[in-house]
């Protein structure tokens, strides 16, 4: 299997600054015949389900703030928030799809200092 | 508007069957390829996907639940349901339905509120 993990698992940070997550996958997610990177980022809030961020690593779904992006491929994968906002503050999961089964990491808590 | 709703006893007994169903509305199961799946998330944990299906009705599980998990799809109903065999306190989760992303088989793009559902006596 294929485990997931994220760093830090607290990010306590002010609000205007920049927001790096970290994820590592124990295998390479990446697919060569596609040239595509099988890694997803999701935002979820207290009480809510999850909202999809980013797919293929760094493809930013549709109405997604453009402050969010997905960067890295093979194993090393970065979600960015180049500005934090109130509304930013969640859990964060990245997930890998290349092979079931399909895992999340542990989440990264994000807060406001 | 795409909607994705979870229905089912929110208390299941041990050694029972969890029985789930996901209605879609806004939009047809059936249009366009995509998968449907189902995750859970225990209690102040993180997140587990359990199973897909595609429109066509072909599945993709979690082996570690493969024994104990049936994905079935009722097109003319546009809904899609769950089925978890003897379970036990640690099936106890919130339970999500989900719409893939594009052409993903586990990728959750729209998701239901989610339901809580207990293993107890």
């Amino acid at each position: 299997d294929i485990v997931m993990t994220q760093s830090p698992d607290s990010l306590p940070l002010s609000l205007g600054e920049r927001a790096t997550i970290n994820c590592e996958s124990s295998q390479s997610v990446f697919y060569t015949s596609n040239n595509k990177n099988y890694l997803a980022w999701y935002q979820q809030k207290p009480g809510q389900p999850p909202r999809l961020l980013i797919y293929w690593a760094s493809t930013r779904e549709s109405g997604v703030p453009d402050r969010f992006s997905g960067s890295g491929s093979g194993t090393h994968f970065t979600l960015t928030i180049s500005s934090l906002q109130a509304e930013d503050v969640a859990v964060y999961y990245c997930q890998q799809y290349y092979t079931p089964p399909y895992s999340f990491g542990q989440g990264t808590k994000l807060e406001i200092k | 508007q795409l909607q994705l709703q979870e229905s089912g006893p929110g208390l299941v007994r041990p050694s029972e069957t969890l029985s789930l169903t996901c209605t879609v509305s806004g939009g047809s199961i059936s249009s366009g390829s995509y998968y449907w799946g189902w995750f859970r998330q225990p209690p102040g944990k993180g997140l587990e996907w359990i199973g897909s299906i595609y429109y066509s009705g072909t599945t993709d599980y979690n082996p570690s639940l493969k024994s104990r998990v049936t994905i079935s799809v009722d097109k003319s109903k546009s809904q899609f349901s769950l089925k978890l065999t003897s379970v036990s306190a640690a099936d106890t989760a919130v339970f999500y339905c989900a719409k893939g992303a594009g052409t993903t088989v586990a990728v959750g793009a729209h998701w239901g509120q989610g339901t809580l559902v207990t293993v107890s006596s």
